[in-house]
């Protein structure tokens, strides 16, 4: 079956410093998205992206959150200016425009660690 | 006010019980509705999509009351491995329409042998 990846799994960072989360979407699909959980806390939506374009984006998502389809295949989020409340699982998904029983496939995460 | 909000766990049940979790909605545009599962420190799972006449896959039952919105899901003959958080997701979205995914904060489930 396919599947959403990320990489890095787990990534470290110091505070201040620039991440960038990878993922690839599954083929065929037309909508990106990434959300993100801190520990303990829910699962949050960030912002959404289709046809090369954000389609929505959460208040979590300012100014220091940029995303990117650099090519034909990978979906990124940058954070700028890493801060210790970024600190979270960054998770991808993303979904076909045809009915489906399965809304959005999820990859496995990115665990971001700001020091 | 939380747009989804679910039952404050965690549920401890022993193998076999029937238990039931409850989830209600503020915004009466949502569309489409969820129970997905989640494992410790694992991305969400989709377990069923909810639908307005009920649905049912296995041992899992799924109800919608959009007159009440509320949604509720149901686990019979319970597993070991029926342990893990169920999320209430709700969306305002059709499936066709990339609409973002509103997470409540999940019931944590532990089946004890």
């Amino acid at each position: 079956e396919p599947e959403v990846t990320q990489t890095p799994s787990h990534q470290v960072t110091q505070m201040g410093q620039e991440v960038i989360l990878r993922c690839v979407p599954i083929s065929n699909h037309l909508y990106f998205y990434w959300y993100r959980q801190i520990l303990g806390q829910k699962v949050e939506f960030l912002v959404s992206f289709y046809n090369n374009e954000i389609s929505e984006k959460s208040e979590i998502f300012d100014d220091q959150f940029s995303v990117e389809r650099p090519d034909g295949s990978n979906f990124t989020l940058k954070i700028r200016s890493t801060k210790l409340e970024d600190s979270a699982m960054y998770f991808c998904a993303s979904s076909t425009d045809r009915d489906s029983n399965q809304p959005q496939h999820f990859g496995d995460g990115t665990r971001l660690s700001i020091l | 006010r939380k747009e989804v909000e679910q039952d404050p766990g965690p549920f401890n049940v022993p193998e076999g019980a029937t238990v039931a979790f409850n989830c209600t909605y503020s915004n009466s545009a949502s569309q489409s509705f969820f129970w997905y599962r989640q494992d410790c420190r694992k991305e969400p799972k989709l377990l069923m999509s909810v639908y307005s006449s009920g649905n049912e896959d296995g041992r899992f039952t799924a109800q919608l009351n959009r007159a009440s919105q509320y949604i509720s899901l149901l686990i019979r003959d319970s597993k070991l491995s029926d342990s893990a958080t169920y999320l209430c997701v709700v969306t305002r979205a059709k499936y066709n329409q990339g609409g973002k995914l509103i997470f409540g904060q999940g019931t944590e489930l532990s089946v004890k042998p």
